[in-house]
């Protein structure tokens, strides 16, 4: 049973646009959402962080939505840049039950073209 | 401020050998987590230690087993192993209050013959 979902397993955008990353979850205990990017050889980068209490928080170039209603947030970058090429994953975890383990999707392949 | 640090990055076994992995966290941080990669199945959770004590255990045998020191540098045995061990194991780190985001380690690439 995957309780967190990437539908996407890869997106293609141009370099200084917008690039939009999908999660779906399905674990209504879930209260803390992460994003991290991966590189080949390399271990996950935390980017974004966002707890069930806000619905958006920004740094920088990346802001994460959550929709807690639809169980579903979503991971916003402007402007791409090629340098964001990467594995995106998103994951979860119930902090409030003590259940300090990260489920994560399968994560997206973004590319960014120059 | 330096990183989670893995040793080995690399690693050859083979079949019904057992291999310890090493993880230093963070300065300060006393959870450890460590988790298993695979092409087939994604990232999956293994255990979580705080304080010397495992807190959290994923649905993996009893062959793969952890402890936490009390400097917080952690290591993951596998016993008896088998190919489908093959995968990359990242261990991560944390503060380990909630709500504090987990940071990785590279891995170790482990690979069963």
């Amino acid at each position: 049973d995957q309780q967190v979902k990437q539908n996407s397993p890869s997106l293609s955008v141009q370099e200084g646009r917008i690039s939009i990353l999908n999660c779906d979850y399905t674990n209504s205990m879930f209260d803390y959402f992460l994003w991290y990017k991966k590189y080949p050889a390399e271990g996950p980068t935390f980017l974004i962080s966002i707890s069930s209490i806000k619905d958006k928080n920004e740094d920088g170039r990346f802001t994460v939505f959550l929709n807690k209603s639809a169980k579903h947030l979503s991971l916003h970058i402007v402007p791409s840049q090629p340098g964001d090429s990467a594995v995106y994953f998103c994951a979860a975890e119930n902090s409030g039950g003590s259940n300090y383990k990260l489920t994560f999707g399968k994560g997206t392949l973004l590319t960014v073209n120059p | 401020k330096a990183g989670v640090t893995q040793t080995p990055r690399y690693l050859i076994k083979t079949r019904g050998q057992q291999v310890t992995l090493s993880c230093s966290p963070i300065s300060g941080h006393r959870s450890v987590s460590w988790y298993q990669q695979t092409p087939g199945q994604g990232l999956q959770f293994l255990f979580e230690y705080f304080s010397e004590t495992q807190r959290n255990k994923g649905n993996f045998p009893g062959r793969f087993s952890g402890r936490q020191f009390s400097n917080s540098r952690s290591e993951m045995n596998v016993s008896t192993l088998e190919l489908g061990d093959s995968a990359l194991y990242l261990c991560a780190s944390s503060p380990g209050n909630g709500n504090q985001p987990q940071h990785f380690g590279d891995g170790t690439r482990l690979s069963i013959l």
